[in-house]
């Protein structure tokens, strides 16, 4: 079975900075995708970043990217530039070959003035 | 393009009782998942229905059913609710089988559901 740690329940971070959010994983796969998860206090979770495990290169998306450590099982997400909306949960997720996502218990960032 | 729909968004029940809760894909997806959001034991999965197929199921009790009609909503049930079942109930859709994931889970809003 699969197994998604995040070992930040929270972080804070000023406006214009930069924060690196934790995932680290575990499966037997060598074939999976992973996710980041955004969901804003009372809104839906939509997708900021994903990651496909047999490509060598980071995922990159506008402000978010990833730095995707396969050996080592690690997956973080670096926001720079960090802005107000940025403000919500983020979730880590695992999918293989199993039709369904593993989710880590996720992080609560705050942005601040 | 109108996205995941679930209906209905807060309900309190009673133990006991059970409760059906509904989700309309976004147009054109033929998959639909669903997971359980709680304090405690975060994001769930439980159940993910493909071309009105259970495509696989989470280790949740009997207690816990869905379905998927033609037309590619889904609904899920929960009889006899227990105060354990409080959460938030979220619907995700997504054009493919989500198992090959090359594409992405679009979510709901979620339903929350209190049992008291």
């Amino acid at each position: 079975a699969q197994t998604v740690t995040q070992s930040q329940p929270e972080m804070s971070v000023q406006e214009a900075e930069t924060v690196t959010l934790s995932c680290t994983y575990d499966t037997s796969e060598n074939n999976y995708y992973l996710f980041w998860y955004k969901q804003p206090p009372s809104r839906q979770m939509i997708l900021v970043i994903r990651q496909e495990a047999y490509k060598q290169q980071n995922a990159t998306e506008n402000r978010f990217s990833v730095n995707f450590q396969k050996a080592a099982k690690s997956f973080s997400l670096k926001i720079s530039d960090s802005q107000l909306g940025d403000t919500a949960m983020y979730f880590c997720a695992f999918a293989g070959t199993a039709s369904k996502l593993t989710f880590g218990t996720g992080t609560r960032l705050q942005v601040t003035l | 393009k109108a996205g995941v729909t679930q209906t209905p968004r807060y309900l309190i029940k009673t133990r006991g009782q059970q409760v059906t809760l509904s989700c309309s894909p976004i147009s054109g997806h033929r998959s639909v998942s669903w997971y359980q959001q709680t304090p405690g034991q975060g994001l769930q999965f439980l159940f993910e229905y493909f071309s009105e197929t259970q495509r696989n199921k989470g280790n949740f009790p009997g207690r816990f059913s869905g379905r998927q009609f033609s037309n590619s909503r889904s609904e899920m049930n929960v009889s006899t609710l227990e105060l354990g079942d409080s959460a938030l109930y979220l619907c995700a859709s997504s054009f493919r089988l989500a198992g090959g994931l090359a594409g992405e889970l679009f979510f709901g809003e979620g339903s929350r559901l209190t049992v008291l």
